[in-house]
């Protein structure tokens, strides 16, 4: 069954920070990112393990709560080069993607 | 490092005619990934392969589809015949897994299909 992210969109200002959600109703063994720019492939940012660990990318940072099977990526001080749309991917047997967040950053 | 490959970019066809993708995986991935994107459907999985064998193809649409990989650098997926419904971007990944555990994909720039 798909993850559910949320926001689907939204829109920052340059320098802002915006929190993105992934929920499963499944218990999950890993929580992937991945971003896909406008007409490009999707690019891993980062997997993290059941355990509660977080990890950072940049000034991208991500959390996974195993046991609320949530995971949650910020993006801090955002740049408009994190526009794009973000995946999360939840592994409970296979790897399901979720149906993404769009991220428009503005100058 | 060449990356995924993956063949044609853009295909564009008419209802009814057969069209063949092709991904050559980067060297030494043992895990290959065809996905179909749309606006309204998101990235959806069509079929997983580990180590050349197809281990789960429950995301593949109908009888119309097919996907094979003949050996661990080729592989490939056919809509026999096409319909405008399939028309999608269609992305080859692959990746090192170890303890069948998932791990990280890489893309390739996907194939626009285009069924008119």
């Amino acid at each position: 069954q798909q993850p559910v992210q949320s926001p689907q969109a939204v829109i920052l200002r340059e320098g802002e920070d915006a929190v993105i959600n992934c929920s499963s109703s499944k218990a999950l063994y890993s929580v992937h990112w991945y971003r896909q720019k406008h007409g490009e492939a999707p690019v891993f940012l980062m997997i993290l393990l059941k355990g509660g660990e977080q990890k950072g990318h940049e000034k991208i940072s991500a959390s996974f709560n195993e046991k609320k099977q949530q995971s949650s990526l910020y993006l801090t001080a955002s740049q408009l080069s994190y526009s794009g749309t973000y995946f999360c991917g939840t592994e409970a047997d296979m790897l399901t993607f979720g149906g993404g967040t769009r991220l428009m950053v503005k100058p | 490092d060449a990356g995924v490959i993956q063949s044609p970019r853009h295909e564009v066809t008419e209802m009814g005619q057969e069209v063949t993708l092709r991904c050559k995986p980067i060297s030494g991935h043992n895990s290959l990934f065809w996905y179909r994107q749309t606006m309204m459907r998101g990235l959806e999985l069509l079929i997983y392969f580990n180590n050349n064998v197809p281990i789960d193809d429950s995301g593949m649409p109908e009888d119309r589809f097919s996907a094979k990989m003949p050996n661990a650098s080729f592989s490939t997926l056919k809509i026999q015949p096409s319909e405008p419904r399939d028309s999608a971007v269609y992305f080859c990944a692959s990746s090192l897994q170890g303890s069948g555990r998932a791990s990280e994909q890489f893309f390739g720039p996907g194939t626009r299909l285009t069924v008119l």
